[in-house]
């Protein structure tokens, strides 16, 4: 979805090297959401923000951190990368809607390899 | 914390072939989503279920909600080259309606 964008598309790194991912949305939601993406293991939540002071995290938070800039911009960053952290990242945003609906749009994802 | 589990894992089919994937959660959901993400892609939204026992149609996708919402299923008829992908299910609970995601059942179709 062209509202949701992530950058860099593609990074290869070193292990023990910062890296940062950066999402961007012009949906206006104020909730966002960091996945990665393993083969077989699906989309596992890495850390979620309702809104700009909140920020909460998700199953597999250990070695990462995030930073909700504006509504607008929610930042992942792994401050020491290692090898098992090579993955398929996705940033998503929702809304929630009447009756608890919610439809979470994701952006095209960031393809991480740490060597 | 909640999880949620698909079945097959993988599942190859001919063309013209039907193609069911099963989404079980350990708890009660609220409501279902299903996604579908193309080769190379991102999950894109295909529908979503409130009520239990719930059954949803779109064209030759047919969805349920299992009436105790803890489960769900995506059953393709005459699956086409199209259908390929992976399909996620994610359901919706617990205080702050957070989703969680299935493990994703991946399509292929062999024409």
């Amino acid at each position: 979805d062209a509202d949701v964008t992530q950058t860099p598309r593609n990074r290869i790194t070193k292990t023990g090297k910062r890296i940062m991912l950066e999402c961007s949305q012009t949906k206006g939601h104020d909730r966002m959401y960091w996945y990665r993406q393993d083969p077989g293991l699906g989309l596992r939540l890495i850390y979620y923000s309702f809104d700009v002071k909140d920020i909460n995290k998700g199953e597999i938070s250990d070695g990462y951190s995030v930073s909700r800039q504006a509504q607008a911009k929610f930042s992942l960053s792994l401050e020491s990368a290692i090898p098992n952290q090579t993955a398929l990242y996705f940033c998503a945003t929702s809304e929630l809607g009447l009756a608890g609906v919610e439809t979470q749009y994701f952006g095209p994802g960031t393809r991480l390899l740490v060597l | 914390g909640q999880q949620v589990m698909q079945i097959p894992q993988y599942q190859h089919v001919q063309e013209g072939e039907d193609f069911t994937t099963y989404c079980n959660s350990s708890t009660t959901l609220s409501n279902i989503q299903w996604y579908k993400q193309r080769p190379g892609g991102h999950p894109v939204f295909l529908i979503q279920l409130v009520k239990s026992g719930e059954v949803k149609k779109q064209k030759r996708l047919t969805f349920q909600f299992g009436e105790a919402k803890k489960n769900s299923s995506l059953h393709i008829t005459a699956t086409q080259t199209t259908d390929v992908g992976t399909y996620f299910c994610a359901g919706l609970s617990g205080g702050y309606q957070k989703v969680t995601f299935g493990t994703g059942t991946k399509l292929q179709v062999i024409p």
